[in-house]
């Protein structure tokens, strides 16, 4: 069966300061790996997208690595601010050229706080 | 780009009555999914259409649940009836391909939030 974990499950640390959340999955076949953020009663919004080939991929203070072999990724969150606060969900596309096959962690929940 | 519209935001009804949400895709993107996300189970596929045609609806929980797409830009998901058990965030997503690769970029909605009481 098709699997994303994450840990933390929730994560509090001060503004300014780095963390980084942790995504294994066993998803097969694979095709990418994306990060989304959820603010509190928002829809989930794209952070990151990463193909097997790809090790590593930014967007601003967000960094997020892929290591294909153990099937590992992380996201790396450089300087927090507090609005940074919101869920962070690990999700694998498991099909290329479909718009389907969508693997969703139940994501870490990152409270920044002053 | 007004981006994936959902109505209602909040909606909340009596066990046993039927509920309607609504979901406007973006212009262009090829496929709508409904999704129900909980904080025990996260974010669960329910159906997707492709070019408005129903693909794939093993995510729907039961006859209760159904999903129509009369048009490229309209989906509704009905509940009838209700149980207090579907209180959940309703999202609606859309996707079309990304720019020079095989994979596709999906837009969420704000959702609806369903309290069956």
């Amino acid at each position: 069966k098709n699997q994303v974990e994450q840990s933390p499950q929730s994560l509090i640390i001060l503004e300014g300061k780095n963390c980084t959340l942790q995504c294994n999955y066993t998803v097969s076949p694979f095709s990418n790996l994306r990060w989304y953020k959820q603010d509190t009663g928002r829809g989930p919004v794209s952070l990151t997208i990463m193909t097997f080939s790809e090790n590593t991929k930014s967007n601003g203070r967000y960094t997020a690595t892929l290591d294909a072999d153990t099937k590992q990724s992380s996201l790396h969150i450089t300087a927090s601010q507090l609005s940074d606060s919101a869920s962070y969900i690990c999700v694998v596309g498991g099909d290329t050229g479909t718009a389907s096959k969508l693997t969703f962690g139940t994501g870490t929940r990152l409270q920044v706080t002053l | 780009d007004a981006g994936v519209i959902q109505s209602p935001r909040h909606e909340v009804t009596e066990m046993g009555q039927e509920v309607t949400l609504r979901c406007k895709p973006i212009s262009g993107h090829d496929y709508l999914f409904w999704y129900r996300q909980t904080m025990m189970r996260g974010l669960e596929l329910l159906i997707y259409f492709n070019n408005n045609v129903p693909i794939d609806d093993s995510g729907m929980p039961e006859d209760r649940f159904s999903a129509k797409m009369p048009n490229a830009s309209f989906s509704t998901l009905k509940i009838q009836p209700s149980e207090p058990r579907d209180s959940a965030v309703y999202f609606c997503a859309s996707s079309k391909r990304l720019q020079g690769g095989n994979n596709y970029g999906y837009t969420f909605g704000s959702g609806t939030r369903l309290t069956v009481v």
